[in-house]
C-alpha cells in the first residue's frame, strides 16, 4: 500500500530536549517536505527536499533542521525545542515525474512544555 | 506568497452547492485542492496544470485560469460527507518556465453542510 508513515504520532516533551520526528515514504517519490498546521493559518511549508541531499527552506525554518540521506527518508529534527513550536506536523511527498498527487502523512501532534 | 482562499467559511444545507476561490499574486505553473476532515491528514482532490484547464470528478470540479492567478472549486449538489476544509496549495511558474517545487498552501476554507 503506497503511504507515508510519521513516527511518533503524538509528542509531548520540554523546552530544550532534542527531538526527531520520523517520515518514511514508500513510493520512491523525489519530493518530500514537512508543513506544520496551526489554526487559522493553514499549512506552511517548512523544508523540502528535491532528492537525496537536496534541501531547501520552505516558509518557517526557524528552529528545525533536516536531511534527505536516503530517497525514502526525511526526518524533521527540533534541536532546542520551544513552546511556540507546538504545533501539528505533517509529512508529504510525490512524484515529481508523474505530477501526482501529493501524499500526506498521518500526522504527529506535538505539544512542547 | 500565500494564496488567498474566499470565502474562509460556508454553511450549506445538503443539496445546495459552493464556489471556493485561490488567488496567487505571483504566476502559477500548478494548482493543487485538499480536502481535510476534521483530526485527518489533508486528502488530495485534484491539480491544474495549465491555464484555462477544468477538471473534475463526482460532482467537484476546479477551473484554473492562468492569466487571472486564480483557481476556484465547485461542489454541486453538495452531500454531507463534503464537510471539512478545503485547502488550495499553488506552485509557482519560474521565469524559465520550470515549476518551483514549493507548494505553498492557502489558510482554507471550512464548509459545514447541514442535513
Amino acid at each position: 500500500e503506497a503511504q507515508v508513515t510519521q513516527n511518533p504520532r503524538y509528542l509531548i516533551t520540554v523546552t530544550g530536549k532534542k527531538l526527531t520526528v520520523t517520515c518514511s515514504q514508500n513510493m520512491n517519490h523525489e519530493y518530500m517536505s514537512w508543513y506544520r498546521q496551526d489554526p487559522g493559518l493553514g499549512l506552511r511549508q517548512i523544508y523540502y527536499s528535491m532528492n537525496v541531499e537536496v534541501t531547501d527552506k520552505g516558509d518557517v525554518p526557524e528552529g528545525y533542521k533536516v536531511s534527505r540521506k536516503e530517497k525514502r527518508n526525511f526526518p524533521l529534527i527540533l534541536e532546542s525545542p520551544s513552546p511556540n513550536q507546538t504545533s501539528l506536523y505533517f509529512c508529504a511527498s510525490f512524484g515529481r515525474s508523474s505530477y501526482n498527487e501529493q501524499f500526506f502523512g498521518p500526522g504527529t501532534r506535538l505539544t512542547v512544555l | 506568497q500565500q494564496p488567498v482562499q474566499s470565502p474562509q467559511a460556508v454553511i450549506l444545507r445538503e443539496g445546495e452547492d459552493a464556489v471556493i476561490n485561490c488567488s496567487s499574486s505571483k504566476a502559477l505553473y500548478s494548482v493543487h485542492w485538499y480536502r481535510q476532515k476534521h483530526g485527518e491528514a489533508p486528502v488530495f482532490l485534484m491539480i491544474l496544470l495549465k491555464g484555462g484547464e477544468q477538471k473534475g470528478h463526482d460532482k467537484i470540479s476546479a477551473s484554473f485560469n492562468e492569466k487571472k492567478q486564480q483557481s476556484s472549486l465547485y461542489l454541486t449538489a453538495s452531500q454531507l460527507s463534503y464537510s471539512g476544509t478545503y485547502f488550495c496549495g499553488t506552485e509557482m511558474n519560474l521565469m524559465s518556465a520550470n515549476r518551483d517545487d514549493k507548494i505553498i498552501f492557502g489558510k482554507g476554507t471550512r464548509l459545514h453542510i447541514l442535513p
